[in-house]
C-alpha cells in the first residue's frame, strides 16, 4: 500500500528556517516525480516544487531561491528546506506522487501545517 | 506563466448533473487532471489525462477538453460529491511546473 507521511511543519519566526519531511512507503521515492504543494488557509492549491527520477529540480517562482527539494533515496525519504520564510508561506504543506514520466498527483500525505509568524 | 480560471461556484440539485469547466489559453493541447478535495483532506484525484479515472472513482465523473476549456462533468450527483474540485496541468513550455486552477466549491442543494 502507498503511503505518504509528512513531519516538520511548526511555528516559526519571519526570517527563520524549517525543514518538512515526508516518508514514503510502498514504492520507491527516487523512481518516482515527488512534488510539494501547498495550500494557504481557506485559499486554493499552490505547486511548489518538484524533484524528478533523474535528480532535476524545478520551483515555482514564489519560492525559487529560498526552498531546497531533496531526497534521500536509503531513507525513501523526500525533504523541503524552507528559508527565509515569510508569512505568506503559511499553509499546509502537502506531498504528492506522480509516477514516473506522468504529471498527475496520484498519491497525497495528509499534509503539513507551517505557520509563519512572530 | 500558464494561468487556469475555474468558476468560484457551482450548485447543482441531487440526481443532476454538475460541469465544471477548466479555462486555458489552448488548454486543448495538454493534459488536464482534476483533483477532489473535502473539508481537512488532502486531494484525490479523480480524472487523470483528461477523462481517464483511476480505479475507485465512479463511473460518475468524466472529464473532457478541447480548445481553450476543460470540463469535470459529475452525473447523477450525490450529497457526498459536495467538495472544492481543482484543475491541473503541467507547464513545462518555459520551465517545468505544475499549475493548478483556483478551485470551483461544489454544493450538493
Amino acid at each position: 500500500e502507498v503511503q505518504l507521511v509528512e513531519s516538520g511543519g511548526g511555528l516559526v519566526q519571519p526570517g527563520g528556517s524549517l525543514r518538512l519531511s515526508c516518508a514514503a512507503s510502498g514504492f520507491t521515492v527516487s523512481s518516482n516525480y515527488m512534488s510539494w504543494v501547498r495550500q494557504a488557509p481557506g485559499k486554493g492549491l499552490e505547486w511548489v516544487s518538484v524533484i524528478y527520477s533523474g535528480g532535476s529540480t524545478y520551483y515555482a517562482d514564489s519560492v525559487k531561491g529560498r526552498f531546497t527539494i531533496s531526497r534521500d533515496n536509503s531513507k525513501n525519504t523526500l525533504y523541503l528546506q524552507m528559508n527565509s520564510l515569510r508569512a505568506e508561506d503559511t499553509a499546509v504543506y502537502y506531498c504528492a506522487r506522480a509516477a514516473d514520466g506522468y504529471n498527475y498527483l496520484d498519491y497525497w500525505g495528509q499534509g503539513t501545517l507551517v505557520t509563519v509568524s512572530s | 506563466s500558464y494561468v487556469l480560471t475555474q468558476p468560484p461556484s457551482v450548485s447543482v440539485a441531487p440526481g443532476q448533473t454538475a460541469r465544471i469547466t477548466c479555462g486555458g489559453n489552448n488548454i486543448g493541447s495538454k493534459s488536464v487532471h482534476w483533483y477532489q478535495q473535502k473539508p481537512g483532506q488532502a486531494p484525490v484525484l479523480v480524472v487523470y489525462d483528461d477523462s481517464d479515472r483511476p480505479s475507485g472513482i465512479p463511473e460518475r465523473f468524466s472529464g473532457s477538453n478541447s480548445g481553450n476549456t476543460a470540463t469535470l462533468t459529475i452525473s447523477r450527483v450525490e450529497a457526498g460529491d459536495e467538495a472544492d474540485y481543482y484543475c491541473q496541468v503541467w507547464d513545462s513550455s518555459s520551465d517545468h511546473r505544475g499549475v493548478f486552477g483556483g478551485g470551483t466549491k461544489l454544493t450538493v442543494l
